[in-house]
């Protein structure tokens, strides 16, 4: 098993630019997350999913997108990148309350660490 | 209403001597509770976690876990640290009312181990 993959590792933007980060997980989970992470700050949820088709905001979702087409994939879209979104952003998948409920950790992935210009 | 504080943001201590890495905690039901690594340049790994199955929680590497539920308390302990536990600790809690899966992360503390 691999686990949860992020693409891509490293990525430089301008102000301005638009990207996607993909993350796949092969481990079944329902839930996704995606969380951004910055010095002194501890992780913090962006949009995470609840199940194919369903998406919802977390934390600070402003500047983002998210899109969950496939139970195995979960993307992160941004459409006009801000200086204030160069950070660390890692993926994160776990089964539901429903089949684990007090047992629901998370598996993170490696990690994407994203500059803007 | 959920929230984690980690009382330290930097803990160094010398190899072969106890580790005391210390988490606080709210939640407006009874919490999950699990303690992540991150090495430097890697993703989070779970060291181990709380579920109400037993106070005193041991996880990998030798670490454990008491919880408190007097002192809101979640600290991690080693007796006996190691070079390769040198890394970025998060306590994180989850509450465990339905719908409501999220996980809080606490701010981290970096343990510098001294050779």
């Amino acid at each position: 098993n691999a686990g949860v993959t992020q693409t891509p590792k490293f990525r430089v933007l301008k102000t301005g630019q638009s990207m996607t980060l993909l993350c796949a997980q092969d481990m079944n989970h329902e839930y996704m997350y995606w969380y951004r992470q910055d010095p002194g700050m501890g992780l913090r949820l962006i949009h995470y999913s609840v199940g194919e088709g369903t998406t919802a905001k977390g934390e600070v979702p402003d500047g983002y997108n998210v899109s969950r087409l496939k139970k195995q994939n979960f993307l992160l879209g941004l459409e006009s990148a801000a200086p204030s979104q160069t950070s660390v952003y890692f993926c994160a998948s776990s089964y539901s309350w429903r089949d684990r409920g007090l047992f629901n950790e998370q598996f993170f992935g490696p990690g994407t660490r994203l500059t803007v210009l | 209403a959920q929230s984690v504080t980690q009382l330290d943001s930097h803990v160094s201590v010398s190899e072969g001597t106890p580790v005391l890495l210390r988490c606080n905690y709210s939640s407006s039901y009874s919490p999950s509770l699990f303690w992540y690594v991150q090495h430097p340049n890697k993703g989070l790994q779970l060291l181990l976690k709380y579920t109400s199955a037993a106070t005193l929680v041991k996880g990998i590497n030798g670490f454990e876990a008491e919880f408190k539920k007097s002192e809101t308390s979640f600290h991690l302990t080693k007796p006996s640290a190691h070079m390769s536990d040198a890394a970025e600790y998060f306590c994180v809690v989850s509450a465990q009312a339905p719908g409501n899966e999220k996980l809080t992360f606490g701010t981290g503390t970096r343990l510098t181990i001294i050779p």
